[in-house]
């Protein structure tokens, strides 16, 4: 089972910022929390991921708690080509790549 | 660099037959897993390897299997195919155990 909950969809206008929240309240000390998008029918798309501090990249801005328990996928100007569906992963092991997906929140960019 | 390729990208095959997917890696990458995404059960991981071995299996009956050459291309095969195999197919790769995973575009297979 996944071990993350998220929001089931979520508005975000054009322009402004989109911050998609996940809860990860029974994450290990050594799990990372990845971020995914998938446009519909298509392959989904590394955004950012991270273990203890926030990060930041071209995409996107993770914040995580302190207790580490939840997470905020920031995208700073939102596009209509944002629209898609966000997945919050928490990849358990550190020797594997497997990937235990949740239903994701589908984010929908308004002009 | 290329990312991902997957072949086929469409799949048409009716019940009881076979299908193999193949999946070519991104450059360096050695790992290689698969994922099956339906409408009902959303992505499910399949399995993954790396060195050409199995590492990890996901809850999938053994008509579903796969394997990894030398190179890091890898390819799955299904076989007595049912209806509810119509699924997109995906393929990640990533350099080594544990690291990121990178999706490819998926094969989307039909069974009839």
């Amino acid at each position: 089972d996944a071990k993350t909950t998220q929001p089931p969809s979520m508005d975000c206008a054009e322009g402004r910022a989109a911050n998609l929240p996940c809860n990860h309240s029974t994450i290990s000390g050594n799990e990372y929390v990845y971020w995914y998008r998938q446009i519909h029918s298509q392959g989904p798309q590394y955004i950012i991921h991270g273990l203890k501090n926030n990060e930041t990249n071209e995409m996107a801005s993770l914040i995580i708690t302190e207790d580490r328990k939840s997470s905020t996928l920031i995208l700073p100007h939102a596009t209509l080509r944002d629209t898609a569906v966000y997945y919050c992963i928490v990849r358990v092991g550190s020797n594997t790549g497997k990937l235990i997906f949740g239903q994701g929140t589908t984010l929908q960019v308004k002009p | 660099k290329a990312g991902v390729t997957q072949t086929p990208r469409y799949l048409i095959k009716t019940r009881g037959q076979q299908v193999t997917l193949s999946c070519s890696p991104i450059s360096g990458h050695r790992s290689v897993s698969w994922y099956q995404q339906t409408p009902g059960q959303g992505l499910q991981f399949l399995f993954e390897y790396f060195s050409e071995t199995q590492r990890n299996k996901g809850n999938f009956p053994g008509r579903f299997s796969g394997r990894q050459f030398s190179n890091s291309r890898s390819e799955m095969n299904v076989s007595t195919l049912e209806l509810g195999d119509s699924a997109l197919y995906l393929c990640a790769s990533s350099r080594g155990l544990g690291e990121t995973q990178y999706f490819g575009p998926g094969t989307r297979l039909l069974v009839l």
